[in-house]
């Protein structure tokens, strides 16, 4: 099946600060690929995704990049607020029926 | 449009006990899928429902652990004799095309004790 490596576990940056979360996948199949924020105690929010035949999408403040040929793809936040620390989560479809979880970056944006 | 709703948002067992837990797709979805979190971990696939139909159960184990998307009425994850190992949020998502685009309920936070 699907692995998904996150990295890092743990990331502080400082307030309008750039923060930088890199996932890894295995299988070459995979052709999906969200970014999910968790803050405490609630419900992961889907807040970007890419489809495997584009390189890259941008919403505001939040970006994603896609490597094929590597297999990694990362989420780039500028211009961080201390309402961007959460927890967030990759995760990647290889053409299966379910979405395989990164163990998740914990996030902090410190004012 | 409401979310996708879940209920109850906390249960608490003892253990032998049965627990359900409920969750209702966002409006115009058919496409249920039922994932487990333990503290400070990420989310592991359980099952995918459509209507009536369990379409991929790999995440779920053989034993104890059931689940159902009737034609009318939420999804529903049983688990039966629940021991303290079941402790976790379980958490439904639905979408409106395959896999694609899954959105979170609120969360049942089971505690077994």
């Amino acid at each position: 099946g699907e692995n998904v490596e996150q990295h890092p576990s743990t990331l502080s940056v400082q307030e309008g600060d750039s923060a930088v979360i890199k996932c890894t996948y295995s299988d070459s199949a995979s052709n999906y690929f969200p970014w999910y924020k968790q803050e405490l105690g609630k419900r992961p929010q889907l807040i970007i995704d890419i489809r495997s035949n584009v390189g890259e999408k941008k919403d505001q403040r939040i970006a994603v990049t896609l490597n094929k040929t590597a297999k990694h793809f990362s989420l780039h936040i500028t211009e961080t607020q201390p309402e961007d620390s959460a927890v967030y989560f990759c995760a990647a479809i290889p053409g299966a029926n379910n979405l395989f979880f990164g163990t998740g970056t914990r996030l902090t944006v410190i004012p | 449009n409401a979310g996708v709703m879940q209920n109850p948002r906390h249960l608490v067992r003892r253990r032998g006990q049965e627990a359900r837990l409920r969750c209702s797709p966002m409006k115009g979805h058919s496409h249920v899928y039922w994932y487990r979190q333990l503290p400070e971990e990420g989310l592991k696939f359980m099952v995918y429902l459509q209507k009536e139909n369990i379409i991929d159960e790999s995440g779920m184990p053989k034993e104890r652990f059931s689940a159902e998307f009737p034609k009318e009425g939420p999804s529903i994850l049983r688990i039966q004799q629940v021991v303290r190992g079941d402790s976790a949020a379980y958490f439904c998502a639905s979408a409106g095309q395959g896999p694609y685009e899954q959105y979170f309920g609120p969360g049942t936070r089971l505690t077994v004790t």
